[in-house]
C-alpha cells in the first residue's frame, strides 16, 4: 500500500515569509508526528496528533510554528515569519494508533534564504 | 530527559568486513528501542523494534540486540548496498515521541 507522502519535496523561501508543509499519512493511521532534522543530526520531535487533536506539541520551538489535522488524516505544518535557522528537513511519520512503529515519509527540504 | 548516543559517528568497512554499531540510551521507562536506516535525501526506513533486555532481531545481514543500557546493530559480511546512516531511537512509557541519536554513518567499500 501507499506509504506516508509529503509535499512539496523541496521548498525555498525568503526570510520572513509564511510556508505550509503537507503530510498525507498511511491510510487508517490515527497517529501522526512531525519531526525536524538538521544536517548531521537525528530527527527532533515537534508535535504528535492523535486523530484531530494535538496530543503533544511540546517540541514546537516557538509560536511561529503551528500544525493542524482538521479531519484526522492530512496534516499541515505552518511556519510564520520564517528565519534562516528554520532551514532543515521536515519529516512526517504515522503509526496505526499511538504506540506502534512510526513510518516516515520522504521529508520536505526547507531552505530559508 | 531521554538521551541517545550512537558510536562510532562514521565507519568505513570493506565489503565482507563485519562490524557493530552502538546505541547507548538513558530513558525513564523504556517502552521500545527502534532502529531505522536512512539513505541520503530519504526519510528513515524502519528496521527493528526491541522491547526488553535480551531480545534479538535479525533481517538479512543485520542483527539488533538490546541490554538495559545499550543496543547493538551487528552488520555481518556487509555489501555496498548496506551503506547508509543507521538511526537509533527510544520511546518511553508515558509519551509517544521518539528520541533519536545522531546516527551511525556507514560506508561499505567494494
Amino acid at each position: 500500500g501507499a506509504g506516508v507522502s509529503q509535499t512539496p519535496s523541496n521548498k525555498v523561501t525568503e526570510k520572513g515569509k509564511y510556508v505550509e508543509l503537507r503530510c498525507d499519512p498511511i491510510s487508517g493511521h490515527t497517529a501522526l508526528y512531525w519531526y525536524r532534522q538538521s544536517l548531521g543530526q537525528g530527527p527532533e520531535f515537534l508535535i504528535y496528533f492523535q486523530g484531530t487533536g494535538a496530543a503533544d506539541d511540546s517540541g514546537l520551538p516557538n509560536d511561529r510554528f503551528f500544525a493542524v489535522r482538521p479531519e484526522g488524516s492530512v496534516s499541515t505544518l505552518k511556519i510564520q515569519r520564517t528565519e534562516r535557522g528554520d532551514s532543515a528537513v521536515y519529516l512526517c511519520a504515522s503509526s496505526a494508533t499511538g504506540w506502534e512503529t512510526q513510518y516516515f515519509g520522504p521529508g520536505t527540504r526547507l531552505l530559508v534564504l | 530527559e531521554d538521551q541517545v548516543t550512537q558510536s562510532p559517528e562514521a565507519l568505513r568497512l570493506q565489503e565482507g568486513e563485519s562490524s557493530s554499531l552502538n546505541c547507548s540510551y538513558t530513558v525513564s521507562g523504556l517502552r521500545g528501542l527502534f532502529w531505522y536506516r536512512q539513505d541520503p535525501g530519504k526519510g528513515p526506513e524502519f528496521l527493528f523494534t526491541l522491547y526488553s533486555a535480551g531480545e534479538e532481531k535479525e533481517k538479512e545481514r543485520l542483527k539488533a540486540t538490546l541490554t538495559k543500557k545499550e543496543s547493538f546493530l551487528h552488520i555481518t559480511a556487509p555489501k555496498p548496498e548496506d551503506s547508509a546512516t543507521y538511526l537509533c531511537a527510544v520511546q518511553a512509557y508515558g509519551n509517544n515521541r521518539l528520541a533519536f541519536g545522531k546516527g551511525n554513518q556507514v560506508v561499505v567499500i567494494p
